[in-house]
């Protein structure tokens, strides 16, 4: 158990639709990152917050949104969903801004739009 | 950018091979090096780590040594176990200086048989 926990597992939508992932990091770590798993994209970094601000941007999509919490929880907004979206969505948390420290994944939601 | 490259899979092997599992990365500057492994139905969690040129990483029989020279950090263990079974990710993030969006690898898949 890494600490990290998200909810839902699993969530099945419709296209058009928009959904909210959530994720709390591991206690005392003020860096939350969001990624995106699929067979043909692999593991993709979306977005990172640290202690509540945005730090680092990679392949978000526009539709998509994040924000991170006074008590450090993340959410993930995912809208106007298309079929390709269907996707594991990983949050991470590490204890510092920087990078390079270990990060701590959950266990993951299994997006499926149909 | 940087990027990591991972042999592809899977990789099949019998219980108690050897195993290497190859990863060559492209950066600039002195990222730190990470290996993480995926159990069926988990996030991922991280194996082994190296911070600086020549370090070797190890944890649970498995190591990996930063090659700056031939900007590699191959995956290896004396024997597999069939718990090994599962996907095997190379990363890299770059701290002071870098642009702080870790990079992964695609990933390779270990199937062990007994």
């Amino acid at each position: 158990d890494s600490g990290v926990t998200q909810t839902p597992k699993h969530l099945i939508t419709a296209t058009g639709q928009r959904v909210t992932l959530r994720c709390s990091p591991r206690s005392g770590d003020l860096s939350v990152y969001w990624y995106q798993q699929s067979l043909d994209q692999g593991l993709q970094f979306l977005i990172q917050y640290y202690n509540g601000e945005e730090r680092a941007k990679g392949n978000i999509l526009e539709r998509f949104s994040a924000q991170q919490f006074p008590d450090l929880h993340s959410e993930l907004n995912l809208s106007s969903l298309e079929l390709g979206d269907s996707a594991l969505y990983f949050c991470a948390s590490s204890n510092s801004g920087r990078d390079y420290n270990e990060q701590f994944f959950g266990p993951g939601t299994r997006l499926t739009v149909l | 950018g940087d990027s990591v490259t991972q042999m592809e899979g899977p990789v099949t092997l019998s219980e108690e091979a050897f195993l290497t599992i190859n990863c060559t990365y492209t950066a600039t500057g002195y990222p730190s090096l990470f290996w993480y492994v995926q159990y069926p139905g988990e996030g991922l969690q991280l194996l082994l780590k190296a911070t600086k040129a020549d370090d070797k990483g190890s944890n649970k029989g498995f190591e990996a040594t930063y090659r700056k020279e031939t900007t590699s950090f191959h995956l290896e263990k004396g024997s597999v176990q069939v718990s090994d079974s599962a996907v095997y990710f190379c990363a890299l993030s770059r701290g002071p200086g870098g642009s702080y969006i870790p990079t992964f690898g695609r990933g390779t898949s270990l199937i062990v048989h007994p």
